[in-house]
């Protein structure tokens, strides 16, 4: 029973550079949450997302950060020109769909960007 | 807005001794409360977690954690600490929004395990 994957685990960008993260959730869930979590800090949240939908992306930067969840495929957090300040982790989370019961969101192992 | 304050960055405690982990919120109505803990280079685990009734929950490894209405607190404890039980902690405020829940986190607490 595989929880939610992220790939890769670590992943090095030169400045400027295009970093594509992956998400795929556990079987079953269908809403999808992206964090970051800058050195010494707490978990923020990014952008929520169901397939084929941005729900909620009021964490996100206004620019050169997108994300998407297709109809087939993981989720994918993309980050364009990157500069030293996008190093962090950067977290994926799944849930199944709740209505309006509250439900667990289970975490990946993370993806660790460094830029040179 | 809601918030989560973790007063301590660090705390250090020796092997079989009691722990508490301090955890304050705030927000404008009932809190979804959880205590995740993190692992050097390893994803968040769900320790316990708050939804309504019993204040005082149960979670995995032994750990426990109170809700405190008046005082707007979650506090973790455990009798007694392993050594295993050094990692990050951190505390969460759910807010349940239109058919989704987005996270709060606290900066977190390092807890060093002495011997």
């Amino acid at each position: 029973n595989a929880g939610v994957m992220q790939n890769p685990r670590h992943l090095v960008r030169r400045r400027g550079q295009e970093a594509r993260l992956r998400c795929s959730p556990m079987k079953g869930h269908s809403h999808v949450y992206w964090y970051r979590q800058l050195p010494e800090e707490g978990l923020k949240f990014m952008v929520y997302l169901q397939k084929e939908n941005i729900i909620d992306e009021s964490g996100m930067p206004k620019e050169r950060f997108s994300a998407e969840f297709p109809k087939e495929g993981p989720s994918i957090l993309r980050i364009q020109q990157v500069v030293r300040g996008d190093s962090a982790a950067y977290f994926c989370a799944s849930s199944p769909p709740g209505g309006e019961r509250y439900q667990p969101q289970h975490f990946g192992d993370g993806t660790r960007l460094s830029i040179l | 807005a809601q918030s989560v304050t973790q007063p301590d960055i660090h705390i250090t405690v020796s092997e079989g001794a009691s722990l508490e982990l301090r955890c304050n919120y705030s927000y404008g109505a009932t809190p979804y409360l959880f205590w995740y803990v993190q692992s050097p280079g390893q994803g968040l685990q769900l320790l316990l977690k708050y939804f309504s009734g019993d204040t005082l929950v149960q979670g995995i490894k032994g750990f426990e954690a109170e809700f405190k209405r008046s005082q707007s607190s979650f506090n973790l404890r455990k009798p007694s600490v392993h050594w295993s039980d050094a990692a990050e902690y951190f505390c969460a405020v759910g807010a349940l929004n239109s058919g989704y829940s987005t996270l709060t986190f606290g900066k977190g607490t390092m807890l060093l395990v002495s011997p």
